[in-house]
């Protein structure tokens, strides 16, 4: 099946810096890399995502980039600022019937500081 | 729209206690999940459902047992509850289109402290 590794665990940033996360994933089927943030307490949520006949997409500060030769994917936060404090997770559908089904990594903690 | 919706909320059961974690959508989605979630491990699937009447194990199914009875519930049973699945569990559901798979949406979450 599917696997996804997700790098850093901790990412600590200045406000106003950018933020990076990447994601390696093993199955070249995977079609669908959904980016989720969740806050303390909170269910996850999608922030962006992306299908494997797109090379990047952006929505105002975010931006998420995938490499299908290299098979990995990551999620661009810019100027960032103490709301995007949170876990990220990254995820990836594996192959083509995977009945919907994600992939996890295990989450980055992105803490922004003033 | 309500979305996902999940109860109970909070639950502390004793070792071998049992208990029924529902879960309702009203988004008429075919598909829906379980997971748990423990602290850096991210999101496991315990159990999912493609469809009413259909279930499947995930990738940590041992312990728990789901029935899809009725489109818009899945529900989630512990029979014989123990300390390592003490867990946050989340529901989720999503729906098939042209364009493949599509984004899932979660419920609020269960918090379960088995003593």
């Amino acid at each position: 099946g599917e696997n996804v590794e997700q790098h850093p665990s901790t990412l600590s940033v200045q406000e106003g810096d950018s933020a990076v996360i990447k994601c390696t994933y093993s199955d070249s089927a995977s079609n669908y890399f959904p980016w989720y943030k969740q806050e303390l307490g909170k269910r996850p949520q999608l922030i962006i995502d992306i299908r494997s006949n797109v090379g990047e997409k952006k929505d105002q500060r975010i931006a998420v980039t995938l490499n299908k030769t290299a098979k990995h994917f990551s999620l661009h936060i810019t100027e960032t600022q103490p709301e995007d404090s949170a876990v990220y997770f990254c995820a990836a559908s594996g192959s083509t019937d995977s009945w919907g089904k994600l992939q996890f990594g295990a989450g980055t903690q992105v803490v922004v500081t003033p | 729209n309500a979305g996902v919706t999940q109860t109970p909320k909070f639950r502390v059961l004793k070792t071998g206690q049992s208990m029924t974690l529902l879960c309702a959508q009203d988004m008429n989605h075919e598909y829906m999940y379980w997971y748990r979630q423990d602290p850096g491990m991210g999101l496991r699937l315990i159990h999912y459902s493609v469809g009413e009447g259909t279930t499947a194990k995930g990738e940590v199914p041992d312990g728990y047992n789901v029935s899809r009875l009725k489109k818009q519930n899945f529900l989630l049973g512990l029979e014989s509850a123990a300390p390592s699945q003490t867990s946050v569990y989340f529901c989720a559901s999503s729906y098939s289109s042209l364009a493949g798979i599509n984004e899932q949406f979660f419920g609020p979450g269960t918090r379960l402290t088995v003593l």
